[in-house]
């Protein structure tokens, strides 16, 4: 089984302070793509990158991808309470075909007020 | 409300009793989707569906049975219940196969005694 390791596994932190989710792979993915969970809901997409070395931006969020595809980081400056949840990341094969995505573990923050 | 509901939210039931969970989802999207969520393992993939009357197996399948009758249903049936199936179950549906987001619903917790 192909596996996606994110870490750090949890993370507290207060507002304000700015931290990175790492998610790695010895596998090169097509694309990959980063959710947010929040307690008794799914997952939500974040965002979408597929070509190597890319960088997106959502708001205080930074997205990028790997040169070689095979691992991705998400950054967020100055965190806010708001930003408390479960973030997984999922990398696709294939094409970037859904059926062959596969979910990190997560990584589950806290921003403390 | 345009979206996908799940139902029951919450389920207990008994060993080797069978037990079925809903998906509905009122945005016509071709692809459907079971996940389950357990501690440590991420989302796995239960089944999928590409249309009415196509399913096929995801990574950790046996046990389970889909069906798609209606392009908007999806039902997932624990044919005789173990322990190792109490989990968090996640329906998502996809309006394309490639690179496309998951739309998820907000999951049913399923506990086997």
């Amino acid at each position: 089984t192909q596996l996606l390791e994110q870490s750090p596994q949890f993370l507290s932190i207060q507002e304000g302070e700015n931290l990175t989710v790492y998610c790695n792979s010895s596998s090169v993915f097509s694309s990959l793509q980063w959710y947010r969970q929040e307690p008794g809901e799914g997952p939500v997409l974040l965002v979408t990158v597929v070509t190597g070395g890319e960088v997106k931006k959502l708001k205080r969020l930074t997205f990028q991808f790997g040169d070689a595809r095979k691992d991705s980081s998400l950054h967020i400056t100055a965190a806010q309470p708001g930003d408390t949840g479960l973030y997984l990341c999922a990398g696709a094969h294939a094409g970037g075909a859904t059926n062959k995505l596969i979910f990190g573990t997560g990584t589950l923050l806290a921003v403390q007020p | 409300d345009a979206g996908i509901t799940q139902s029951p939210r919450y389920k207990i039931t008994e060993t080797g009793r069978q037990v079925t969970l809903m998906c509905h989802q009122t945005w016509s999207h071709s692809y459907m989707f079971w996940y389950r969520q357990d501690l440590g393992h991420g989302l796995r993939l239960i089944y999928y569906s590409a249309a009415a009357d196509i399913t096929d197996k995801g990574e950790v399948s046996d046990g389970y049975v889909v069906s798609r009758s209606k392009t908007e249903n999806f039902p997932l049936t624990l044919e005789s219940a173990t322990r190792s199936q109490t989990s968090v179950y996640f329906c998502a549906s996809s309006e394309s196969f490639n690179n496309s987001p998951l739309h998820f619903g907000n999951g049913t917790r399923l506990t086997v005694t």
